[in-house]
């Protein structure tokens, strides 16, 4: 099966800072990349689609990039309310595994 | 308005069974690929358990021959049976519609706690 992993496992940013998180993916997965946010006590919420489609009514600073194994989670410009996990997933065939996660928080 | 709601959590002791419902509303449950994803206490997200539009099912390695995910197309309704639970079980299971775009459609989760 595919391993997912995610860099970093966590990080520290002030409002404004752009921040960027890693997917890799085992094996090549084409475009089929998920990410999702996860609010502390929230659902999970899915941000962006096929590596780099943002979801309708996704705010445009988050912005995805990649294909094949190496993927990028963008927030151009990090604001308060963006304090959650964020989760990559490969979901061009089962199993439909996640990343373990990156949490961010405002320095 | 498109929504999942699931039911069926609560307290179970190791070896137990428990049986999860997810209603839809606002779509059809057999016309998506359904899955159902655990978060244990802390931890990151788990999937679990998918059955696709034609009935095809696949399960992670950690629940195979022990989860069993159906449906009931009359109620709109996805189902996870769960037995032999184990401590590690316990975790919040959501129910998710997935879509050529992802898992776009989230229950609110419910929680299942394995323990004697």
């Amino acid at each position: 099966d595919i391993q997912m992993t995610q860099s970093p496992s966590s990080l520290s940013a002030s409002v404004g800072d752009r921040v960027t998180i890693t997917c890799r993916a085992s094996q090549g997965i084409t475009n089929y990349l998920a990410w999702y946010q996860q609010k502390p006590g929230k659902v999970p919420k899915l941000l962006i689609y096929a590596a780099s489609t943002l979801q309708s009514g996704v705010p445009s600073r988050f912005s995805g990039s990649g294909s094949g194994t190496d993927f990028t989670l963008t927030i151009s410009s990090l604001q308060p309310e963006d304090v959650a996990t964020y989760y990559c997933q490969k979901y061009n065939s089962a199993p439909f595994t996640f990343g373990p996660g990156t949490k961010v928080d405002i320095k | 308005e498109v929504q999942l709601v699931e039911s069926g959590g609560g307290l179970v002791q190791p070896g137990g069974s428990l049986r999860l419902s997810c209603a839809a509303s606002g779509f059809i449950v057999s016309s998506n690929y359904m899955s159902w994803v655990r978060q244990a206490p802390g931890k990151g997200l788990e999937w679990v358990s998918v059955i696709y539009s034609g009935g095809s099912t696949y399960y992670a390695d950690s629940v195979k021959g022990q989860f069993t995910i159906s449906r009931d197309n009359s109620k709109n309704t996805l189902y996870l049976q769960m037995n032999s639970l184990r401590a590690e079980d316990t975790a919040v299971y959501y129910c998710a519609r997935g879509r050529p775009s992802g898992f776009d459609i989230w229950g609110q989760g419910t929680m299942v706690t394995v323990s004697s």
